[in-house]
């Protein structure tokens, strides 16, 4: 079965610096989707990027952007210049195909202005 | 981007009692949707899948008997919670899946969270 580990149960940044959440999967399939979310105090789960593993490409949505490291299996989101407005819970998320997204324990994010 | 509505939003019951949460896709047609529940400062659980005109697919450990899933068209799911007790306690979460899109991507509702007295 696939796993999601995010090692980081909370980080902090101050405004305007810039942060790295971890996240690290487990499969035995080479195509697949990795995805993180963004859940704020309202509980809204929110897309903030999605990265096809068949694309050496790590992809970038302005100022948020991953490191995907296939063969690690790594899968690193880097959020620059941040706002207060990034603070949330962060949850890092595999799925393979049309099955289920399979979710990480989550990494709590802190902004300090 | 794809609208997916929950209601209620909150609902407080009293032990007993059963709960319907509606979930809605706005403006697209949602062959799947997924159902998923959430403890405090916890990751979502996934409980069932539930695709339209067809029984839904419960994770293990889940009662199907307690958690009835509906999911009579292509824009409407409901979870419904039968003999609601103090431990069903919890914030829900539905999700859609887009219907034709390659990356399938799911989007997620508002949350409903349910408070059992």
């Amino acid at each position: 079965a696939q796993t999601v580990t995010q090692s980081q149960p909370e980080m902090s940044v101050q405004e305007a610096e810039t942060v790295t959440l971890s996240c690290t999967y487990d499969t035995s399939e080479s195509d697949y989707y990795l995805f993180w979310y963004k859940q704020p105090p309202s509980r809204q789960m929110i897309l903030v990027i999605r990265q096809e593993a068949y694309k050496q490409q790590n992809a970038t949505e302005n100022r948020f952007s991953v490191n995907f490291q296939k063969a690690a299996k790594s899968f690193s989101l880097k959020i620059s210049d941040s706002q207060l407005g990034d603070a949330a819970m962060y949850f890092c998320a595999y799925r393979k195909g049309y099955s289920t997204l399979t979710f990480g324990k989550g990494t709590m994010l802190l902004v300090s202005p | 981007g794809a609208v997916v509505s929950q209601h209620p939003s909150r609902v407080i019951c009293k032990s007993g009692t059963s709960v319907k949460i509606e979930c809605r896709s706005l403006d697209f047609q949602a062959t799947t949707m997924f159902w998923y529940r959430q403890f405090p400062k916890q990751s979502l659980m996934l409980m069932a899948t539930s695709n339209e005109g067809s029984k839904a697919t419960y994770e293990q450990g889940v009662e199907k008997d307690k958690f009835l899933i509906n999911h009579a068209s292509l824009t409407l799911s409901t979870l419904t919670v039968t003999s609601a007790h103090p431990e069903d306690s919890s914030f829900y979460i539905c999700s859609a899946r887009v219907l034709g899109q390659g990356s399938n991507e799911q989007f997620f509702g508002p949350g409903t969270r349910l408070t059992v007295l």
